[in-house]
């Protein structure tokens, strides 16, 4: 089955750090761009960041830069984002999604993980 | 960059929806289209303007030119209540459109 599966988040204190996963299975990862989109509680969509195959070419929202890293493991079909000095307006639920090719549309998507920022 | 769409668009079953998206230039680019419903993961319905993913019904079409894209419904039904956005890259700066909840009444 053709999917994505997030894990990794939580509740953590402001200044915190998490570390998210998405694991891949039944289509060939290595060949995808991949992405990060979050959903705050009750908001719209907001596209975080975007990572290509080889990991060569990274790109991220302009709130999260300096703070998020996104990277890959191709041979574990796993994407990532380690997700430092957390503030309370990252909260939202994170999805991982297959970037289709030509103009970047968001193909496939995960159920999403929730990340909240609190103390 | 930013995309602006209508919050909220009413329609009787059977009849159209037109969801609108206004952006700078957005004709120049290539928009996407997605749907979600309540607790569900977002779902495209089109992309590159004009197609449609494998799966997603026919009454589902897309235009885009000056500076609207326009996801039209046709012979909407109860099952296409939902949330929908639209979706450009400004370079390599993805933008959301603000979304539109769209009532089936």
């Amino acid at each position: 089955e053709v999917q994505l599966v997030e894990s990794g988040g939580g509740l953590v204190q402001p200044g915190g750090s998490l570390r998210l996963s998405c694991a891949a299975s039944g289509f060939t990862f290595n060949s995808y761009w991949m992405t990060w989109v979050r959903q705050a509680p009750g908001k719209g969509l907001e596209w975080v960041a975007n990572i290509k195959q080889d990991e060569n070419e990274k790109y991220y929202v302009d709130s999260v830069k300096g703070r998020f890293t996104i990277s890959r493991d191709n041979a574990k079909n796993s994407l990532y984002l380690q997700m430092n000095s957390l503030r309370a307006e990252d909260t939202a639920v994170y999805y991982c999604a297959t970037l289709g090719a030509g103009d970047w549309h968001f193909d496939l998507w995960g159920r999403g993980t929730l990340v909240t920022v609190s103390s | 960059y930013e995309l602006t769409q209508p919050p909220s668009v009413s329609v009787s079953p059977g009849q159209t929806a037109s969801i609108t998206c206004s952006g700078d230039k957005l004709g120049d680019k290539y928009a996407s289209w997605y749907q979600q419903k309540p607790g569900q993961s977002p779902v495209m319905v089109i992309y590159q303007d004009r197609k449609r993913p494998s799966g997603i019904p026919e009454r589902f079409s897309g235009s885009n030119s000056g500076n609207t894209a326009t996801l039209t419904i046709s012979g909407t039904q109860a099952m296409d209540e939902a949330d929908y956005y639209c979706q450009a890259w400004d370079s390599s700066t993805g933008v959301f459109g603000t979304g539109t909840k769209v009532t089936v009444l």
